[in-house]
């Protein structure tokens, strides 16, 4: 099946960073999605992307849609204690109904 | 609006066992899914559907059934409860398949 290789697999960096991860796969998605979980909580829906070249942004966070439509990016700015959590892409292929999941990122943010 | 609620929060089986995990939406969204996180991994889907009276199966459907008999509830069943199924499931809704959104997830351990 498809797999998305997600990276890094964990971030450690200071307050006010800015920091960037990507999502890649071996196979053309039509949407990709970035979550943010927070511990013991479900994923959150953080921004969503339909066409490629896309570029979306959601207050200090920003995400594209490869031109190749097999990766896709997020950055966030000026990072806050608040942002520490596990972030996931996935994709999804045109009418097939279900998400593919990246392995997640973990954030940590020294204050 | 309670949007998606999932019960039990916990629940531990011991091996052999049958349960039903609840999912209900109050957001008349025609799509709803199950996935499981295990640790340190990303979300992989069991069972979703696009409708009341319609299921397809996901990545990981072995040892589980659905069903959906109204627009509301998506229950998942375990028929007979395996350790490698202890993990966290998450039940997610939406318009369309496009961008679910999370429930707070229920928390299982078989012995």
């Amino acid at each position: 099946g498809q797999q998305l290789n997600q990276s890094p697999q964990s971030m450690f960096i200071q307050e006010g960073e800015d920091v960037s991860m990507n999502c890649t796969s071996s196979s053309i998605f039509n949407t990709w999605l970035w979550y943010k979980q927070d511990p013991g909580e479900g994923p959150v829906l953080l921004i969503a992307l339909y066409k490629a070249g896309e570029l979306t942004s959601n207050g200090r966070l920003t995400a594209q849609f490869g031109i190749t439509r097999k990766d896709s990016f997020l950055n966030i700015s000026a990072s806050i204690p608040s942002d520490v959590g596990i972030y996931f892409c996935a994709g999804q292929t045109f009418g097939a109904g279900k998400s593919t999941f990246g392995d997640g990122t973990t954030l940590t943010v020294k204050p | 609006n309670a949007g998606v609620t999932q019960t039990p929060k916990f629940q531990v089986l011991k091996t052999g066992q049958s349960m039903t995990l609840q999912c209900a939406q109050d957001m008349n969204h025609e799509y709803m899914s199950w996935y499981r996180q295990d640790p340190g991994m990303g979300l992989r889907l069991i069972h979703y559907s696009v409708g009341a009276g319609i299921t397809d199966q996901g990545e990981v459907p072995n040892g589980y059934n659905v069903s959906r008999s109204t627009t509301e509830d998506f229950p998942l069943r375990l028929l007979s409860a395996a350790p490698s199924q202890t993990s966290v499931y998450f039940c997610a809704t939406g318009r369309t398949a496009t961008s679910p959104y999370f429930g707070p997830g229920t928390r299982l351990t078989v012995t």
